[in-house]
C-alpha cells in the first residue's frame, strides 16, 4: 500500500520548458489537490479534482494546467515554465467531505 | 476567507527545554477543522492531529499538547522537554466546510515555524 506516490521526485528545467508531475494514489480516494510550497508562505493550493472527471482552480492556477486521467491519477503540467516556479510541489488526496488529507513526499522542481 | 497565521518564523531551543508554537485563524465558518502539520528535513509532511470546531477539549500525545481555544481563535502546540529530533518545520492548517456543501479538502495553511533544538 504505496499511498500517494509522486515523479519525478527531483527535475530541473530551463525557461520556457514544459513537463508534467505525476501523481497517484491507491487509496480509492475521490479528491485530490495540487499544493506548492514556497518559503515563508506555507502551502498553497494550485489545483484540485473533488471526483473524477471534475478539476477545479485553487489559490493559485495560473501557469499550470491539470488533467484527472481517472480515480487513482491526478497530473500536473507546466506548459512553459518560469523561474517563478521553483518550488516544491506536493499531491494529496482525500475522502469526499476531505477531511484527512494524505500527501505525496513531494516534487522539488527548479526552473533555471 | 480563510487565514492562519503563525507569527513565529523561527524558534531556537535547547534540548528539554519546553517550547509552544502559536497558530492563530480566521474563517466566517462555524465547522472547521484544524490541523498540524510537522515537515522534518527530510521533506515529508507528517499528521500530527486534527481538532474538530466543536470540541475544545485539549489533547496530549507523549510529549505533545495542543490548546484549542475557540475565544481567541487559537490552536497552540506545546512539545514537552524537546529534543533533537523534533527539529523541523511546523504547520498549521484550517479546513473550513461552507454552508450547503464541502472544502473538498481545500487546507489553508499557515507560513510555517522553523524549530531548531539543539543538543
Amino acid at each position: 500500500n504505496a499511498g500517494v506516490t509522486q515523479t519525478p521526485k527531483f527535475q530541473v528545467l530551463k525557461t520556457g520548458q514544459s513537463m508534467t508531475l505525476q501523481c497517484a494514489q491507491d487509496m480509492n480516494h475521490n479528491s485530490m489537490y495540487w499544493y506548492r510550497q514556497d518559503p515563508g508562505m506555507g502551502l498553497r493550493l494550485i489545483y484540485y479534482s473533488a471526483s473524477e472527471g471534475t478539476t477545479d482552480k485553487g489559490e493559485v492556477p495560473n501557469g499550470y494546467n491539470v488533467s484527472r486521467l481517472n480515480k487513482r491519477e491526478f497530473s500536473l503540467r507546466l506548459e512553459s515554465a518560469a523561474p517563478s516556479q521553483t518550488s516544491v510541489y506536493f499531491c494529496a488526496s482525500s475522502h469526499p467531505g476531505g477531511r484527512e488529507l494524505f500527501f505525496g513526499e513531494g516534487s522539488r522542481l527548479t526552473v533555471l | 476567507a480563510q487565514k492562519v497565521t503563525q507569527a513565529q518564523t523561527e524558534i531556537s531551543v535547547v534540548e528539554k527545554e519546553d517550547v509552544t508554537l502559536d497558530c492563530v485563524y480566521e474563517t466566517r465558518d462555524t465547522t472547521y477543522y484544524l490541523f498540524w502539520y510537522k515537515q522534518p528535513p527530510s521533506g515529508e509532511l507528517v499528521f500530527l492531529i486534527r481538532r474538530n470546531s466543536f470540541d475544545e477539549q485539549n489533547e496530549i500525545s507523549g510529549r505533545y499538547s495542543w490548546n484549542f481555544q475557540k475565544s481567541t481563535s487559537s490552536f497552540n502546540f506545546t512539545i514537552t522537554a524537546s529534543q533533537v529530533v523534533d527539529s523541523a518545520v511546523y504547520f498549521c492548517a484550517l479546513l473550513s466546510y461552507h454552508a450547503g456543501g464541502t472544502s473538498y479538502g481545500k487546507l489553508t495553511f499557515g507560513q510555517g515555524t522553523i524549530l531548531t533544538v539543539h543538543p
